[in-house]
């Protein structure tokens, strides 16, 4: 199966600076997600980007999507201490409902 | 959105024991779908729990190790049979809701289960 592969895989700011993660993925997908987990908790769903976007934001957010390139790109701009938490991109599976995971960026913001 | 909830939150285990994990939502959900996060690694998925149905496993995962129910709509258990200290992980659920958008999904808080 195919996997959003991430990275960095550590990233750590200080507070104000802005983060850049990328993911990369192996095939065609319908979708792409993006998701923040704090320490040992649950996810929690940040944005979505279909595969016929380029460009999506939310907040702080700005994602990006280059379908040629397979890979997306989350931006989270003026980071604040409480943006640290861990990040995953996800992709769907085409043709089923199940979401595959990379392996996260887990980022520091320091205040 | 949703309010999904698991019982428990955490446990510590004896090793050869088994534990059941509860996941309530409140909503009315279409899929749901149990995954387990090794410490410091991203999600795997165990299964798809089916309503009235035997669950759908993935590569890598059995009904005998993990048995899954899904008695209604908002509701499944996920037991985790004879642990092992390689099955310390969090165990999280998930659902797509109905009329969401199409694969985005919404997680509980998850269940940390240590095994001594």
């Amino acid at each position: 199966s195919q996997q959003g592969e991430e990275d960095p895989q550590a990233l750590s700011i200080q507070e104000g600076e802005n983060a850049t993660m990328n993911c990369s993925y192996k095939t065609s997908i319908n979708n792409l997600q993006w998701y923040r987990q704090n320490s040992g908790r649950g996810l929690v769903h940040l944005i979505l980007i279909r595969s016929n976007e380029r460009e999506k934001h939310s907040g702080r957010l700005r994602v990006t999507l280059d379908t040629s390139k397979k890979s997306s790109s989350l931006l989270i701009t003026a980071s604040r201490a409480a943006d640290t938490a861990s990040y995953f991109c996800a992709t769907d599976d085409t043709g089923g409902f199940k979401t595959i995971f990379g392996a996260g960026t887990r980022l520091f913001v320091k205040a | 959105s949703a309010v999904i909830s698991q019982k428990p939150s955490r446990d510590i285990c004896q090793r050869g024991t088994s534990l059941t994990i509860q996941c309530q939502v409140d909503s009315q959900v279409t899929m749901m779908f149990w995954y387990r996060q090794q410490p410091g690694q991203s999600l795997t998925l165990i299964a798809t729990a089916n309503q009235g149905s035997e669950a759908t496993y993935e590569s890598g995962f059995v009904i005998d190790k993990f048995p899954i129910s899904r008695p209604n709509l908002t509701f499944s258990t996920l037991t985790v049979s004879n642990m092992s200290p390689e099955d310390s992980s969090i165990y999280l659920c998930s659902v797509l809701l109905a009329g969401s958008s199409y694969n985005e999904q919404f997680f509980g808080p998850g269940t940390r289960l240590t095994v001594l």
